[in-house]
């Protein structure tokens, strides 16, 4: 499984896009790129999956580069209760297993 | 659609003493998995069941972990004896094999132990 690396923490102000970058160089064929968003107490949720350019739903948009070595979350006007740690995962979709990092822990300011 | 349920959703023990969790997947979730969560940090995966056979139980503590899903739909996790550095929120997932996109998880345990 191909490791991802992306900030710790990133602070931002309510009504603003938030753009939060995960690299992952070692990125495999197969892979695809996967963010999940954790608020406290409580346990990860799927935000958005993509393999390659743009993928938009209707909580973020995912911008991956043609190497698909990083991807770039983007969270238009975010508000006070999108503070949360959100994790970057690269994963091959016939493989049922994942390997969270860290992740970044967002705080938005009003 | 229900979501994963957990219970109990707080645990105080002391060090050497034994703990239980449970968990019921959302319907008709073939995979199942457990994941212990320290604070700081990412969930990390400590067993995987595809219907009610173990596929990954390669970060389990063997020693003193154990974890069973008897029927393909519930499942619990024990701990015998609990140590100190057990303290964590105890997660567990489901996922749909033809839906492969996301694994949903429930609400956590969080274990204290003293």
């Amino acid at each position: 499984l191909a490791k991802t690396t992306q900030p710790i923490s990133m602070d931002s102000y309510e009504g603003q896009e938030v753009n939060i970058t995960c690299s992952h160089n070692n990125i495999a064929t197969n892979d695809y790129i996967t963010w999940y968003q954790q608020f406290p107490s409580q346990g990860p949720r799927f935000i958005i999956q993509g393999y390659k350019t743009k993928v938009t739903n209707e909580v973020a948009s995912l911008f991956i580069p043609a190497d698909r070595k990083s991807s770039t979350l983007s969270l238009p006007r975010v508000s006070l209760s999108d503070t949360a740690v959100y994790y970057c995962l690269v994963c091959d979709k016939e493989d049922d297993k994942i390997i969270f990092g860290k992740g970044t822990r967002l705080h938005i300011l009003p | 659609e229900a979501g994963v349920a957990q219970s109990p959703r707080y645990k105080i023990i002391e060090k050497r003493q034994s703990v239980a969790f449970w968990c019921n997947p959302i319907s008709g979730h073939a995979t199942l998995y457990w994941y212990q969560q320290i604070l700081g940090q990412g969930p990390k995966l400590l067993i995987q069941f595809q219907n009610n056979g173990v596929v990954d139980d390669s970060q389990l503590p063997k020693d003193r972990f154990s974890a069973e899903r008897l029927k393909g739909v519930d499942s619990t996790l024990k701990i015998q004896p609990a140590k100190l550095e057990d303290s964590a929120v105890y997660l567990c997932a489901s996922k749909n094999t033809d839906s492969p996109d996301a694994q949903y998880f429930g609400p956590g345990t969080r274990l204290l132990v003293l």
